[in-house]
């Protein structure tokens, strides 16, 4: 079936790393995303990851790769209270739907609070 | 650059009344638009998509129906809404090429009551 599983809550201390773990179900995904979400506004799209690759870096964002396992990771360094927000997991089916369109399939999303 | 502005923010709204959001995206031509549903403590709900003006697909039989009268507008119904139907509904554009970037509005809290 097609499902996106996050952990739902996450609670770090300023400056230190969090991660945000994501599981997805369709081994032939073709990208998986991290959107963002702050209070009140729509989704922003942080990075993505093409499938054949294992480790994306960008600034002090990593994401982790398994496909494998299907699991995904999301690594946020020195972690600020700007980066409260719920974070999303996506991925994109390789099958298409009806009028060409290959679906985005998006987790739960799991929201991090960074405290003092 | 390309924007995208959906109105109105929040709503509160009767069971029983018409329902009528919009979304427009600016510095694009043919874009595919997007309306997702984000429940609390749910993942987005894929609703519609349209790929051209006047053509809409959806993806969940629902008491909501959607509309392209122009190449950059994006609008979503009821006739009538039910308390099922409180959300958070967010308008998404596709960005270029193959990775379907998807580019979202600020999204409108309704509230049906």
């Amino acid at each position: 079936g097609e499902d996106v599983e996050q952990s739902l809550f996450l609670s770090v201390r300023e400056g230190d790393s969090s991660v945000i773990n994501c599981t997805y179900t369709d081994s032939s995904s073709t990208y998986l995303y991290w959107y963002k979400q702050e209070p009140g506004a729509g989704l922003q799209l942080l990075t993505y990851i093409f499938s054949n690759m294992d480790m994306k870096q960008d600034q002090r964002l990593t994401v982790l790769l398994n496909k494998k396992d299907k699991h995904l990771s999301l690594r946020i360094a020195d972690t600020q209270t700007g980066d409260s927000a719920i974070y999303f997991c996506a991925e994109k089916l390789r099958r298409m739907i009806s009028g060409g369109y290959n679906k985005l399939i998006f987790g739960a999303g799991t929201r991090l609070a960074v405290h003092p | 650059s390309q924007t995208i502005h959906q109105w109105p923010a929040t709503l509160v709204q009767p069971v029983g009344s018409p329902l009528s959001l919009e979304c427009t995206v600016e510095g694009t031509s043919n874009p595919n638009l997007y309306w997702y549903r984000q429940a609390a403590g749910r993942g987005l709900q894929l609703l519609f998509y349209s790929v051209g003006i006047g053509q809409i697909s959806s993806e969940v039989p629902q008491n909501l129906s959607a509309s392209r009268p122009q190449d950059r507008q994006f609008i979503l119904s009821s006739k009538k809404l039910l308390l099922s139907d409180s959300g958070f509904y967010l308008c998404a554009w596709r960005g270029d090429g193959g990775n379907e970037k998807l580019f979202f509005g600020s999204g409108t809290q309704l509230s049906v009551l």
